[in-house]
């Protein structure tokens, strides 16, 4: 079975308009960590956000939040008022507590157009 | 600012070429990772390493190699390089024992072709 799951191949999102990119996982480890990265055209894997397990709240950063819903299993990254630069792709990535290998797993991605 | 370094970020090599893609990180970190990037595949793990001298498969490692002689430098080696392994190819590190918050360090990549 997958991890990581992300159904999403490509979203269009209109200017200054939120959007959702949709994350479920799958593990049966109580401690674990979720990662949001972002990766425009030039290559690099720009880290966005993490949510722990353990994490009472969802977390947030500027205007990246995660819709974390434990028990579905499902971590959403959510982008409000789009910007042009948002254009990327965005890869949801797992890391749990149990491996010492250290090993990340990660999605398919999904490609955001953000339209002027 | 930490960094990890790949040598090139386009590469292009003919079929049969021994090709290496270099990575270095600056951050004394032990863990180092190779990922393969493919469309609508994401990132699949080809080989990581632990420690000096150490190295383990990942999920793709068929038609690989890796090198660390050094800790700072993970080197991902392809004996023979044939047209399948036409792919970007992202090099990544993380520090030992780490808090499950730590994040993955990534390198810009490597768009390798193979022609």
């Amino acid at each position: 079975a997958q991890k990581i799951t992300q159904t999403q191949p490509g979203m269009f999102v209109q200017e200054k308009e939120a959007v959702t990119l949709d994350c479920t996982y799958d593990t049966s480890d109580p401690s674990y960590g979720l990662f949001w990265y972002k990766q425009p055209s030039s290559g690099e894997m720009i880290f966005l956000i993490y949510q722990g397990s353990y994490d009472q709240q969802n977390a947030t950063e500027g205007r990246y939040s995660l819709n974390f819903q434990k028990a579905r299993k499902s971590a959403n990254l959510v982008i409000s008022a789009s910007q042009l630069g948002d254009s990327a792709m965005y890869f949801c990535a797992m890391r749990e507590g149990i491996d010492t290998g250290n090993q990340f797993y990660f999605g398919t991605g999904t490609s955001l157009t953000v339209i002027p | 600012d930490v960094k990890v370094t790949q040598s090139s970020r386009y590469l292009v090599k003919r079929t049969g070429e021994k090709v290496f893609l270099e990575c270095v990180q600056d951050m004394d970190h032990e863990n180092m990772f190779w990922y393969r990037q493919d469309p609508g595949l994401g990132l699949r793990l080809i080989y990581f390493s632990y420690d000096v001298k150490m190295k383990e498969k990942g999920d793709i490692p068929e038609g690989y190699s890796v090198s660390r002689e050094k800790k700072e430098r993970f080197s991902l080696i392809l004996e023979s390089a044939s047209t399948n392994q036409t792919s970007m190819y992202l090099c990544a590190s993380s520090s030992t024992p780490s808090p499950i918050r730590e994040k993955l360090f990534f390198g810009s990549g490597t768009q390798l072709s193979v022609l």
